[in-house]
């Protein structure tokens, strides 16, 4: 059936240094890539997406790459800082177009940043 | 502001008694999920919504309903509680042209005896 994973299920990274999450999926039918953003103790917040038919999207210091050949999603966060520490996930969705469709969520990787 | 809310955030329950837990949404969106986030296992989808009086069956569904007789609320209920249905549950609304931007309600922590 359709699966989204991750490669790193925790990431530690310094105050400042950029950071990379990992993500990859089975079902090459989707149309969107999310990552979302789960802080403890609240609900997953949206994070960006990136279209099936783009490789790399940016935003306000993060990054998502998409490389549809090896069916992997990236994270890249920038300068990180404290405030970033959560557990991130990446999800999938086949809307076929439409504003419907489910995501499928990955299990999420816990970033850690240390002061 | 608009927002997504659930009640209660905690609750304890027995085993064999029926559970509604609620969740109220301000943005009017037509599409509503329910979810629950065990570790291990992150978010499955339970039940799902793209409209008043639309529900469909998630990925573990059983155990499990819904009912949507307006816009704004997906309560979720548990008939019979279970153990294995402790969990932590998440609502979450969607609408207008990106459908997969899923905007998240806090969490209700519900623990089975």
């Amino acid at each position: 059936g359709e699966s989204v994973g991750l490669h790193l299920p925790t990431l530690s990274v310094q105050e400042g240094d950029n950071s990379i999450i990992n993500c990859a999926y089975s079902n090459s039918a989707s149309d969107y890539f999310i990552w979302y953003k789960q802080e403890s103790g609240k609900g997953p917040q949206f994070i960006i997406d990136i279209r099936s038919n783009m490789d790399k999207r940016q935003g306000q210091r993060v990054t998502v790459l998409l490389n549809k050949t090896v069916k992997h999603l990236s994270l890249q966060i920038a300068a990180t800082q404290p405030g970033d520490s959560a557990v991130y996930f990446c999800a999938e969705i086949n809307a076929g177009g439409t504003s419907y469709g489910k995501l499928t969520f990955g299990q999420g990787t816990i970033l850690t940043v240390h002061p | 502001d608009a927002e997504i809310t659930q009640s209660p955030r905690h609750k304890i329950t027995e085993t064999g008694r029926q559970v509604t837990l609620a969740c109220h949404q301000t943005w009017n969106h037509n599409n509503m999920f329910w979810y629950r986030q065990d570790l291990g296992h992150g978010l499955r989808l339970i039940h799902y919504s793209y409209g008043v009086q639309d529900t469909n069956k998630g990925e573990v569904s059983d155990g499990y309903s819904v009912s949507r007789s307006n816009t704004e609320d997906l309560p979720l209920t548990l008939e019979s509680a279970a153990s294995s249905q402790t969990s932590v549950y998440f609502c979450a609304s969607s609408g207008g042209g990106r459908g997969y931007e899923q905007y998240f309600g806090p969490g209700t922590r519900l623990t089975v005896t």
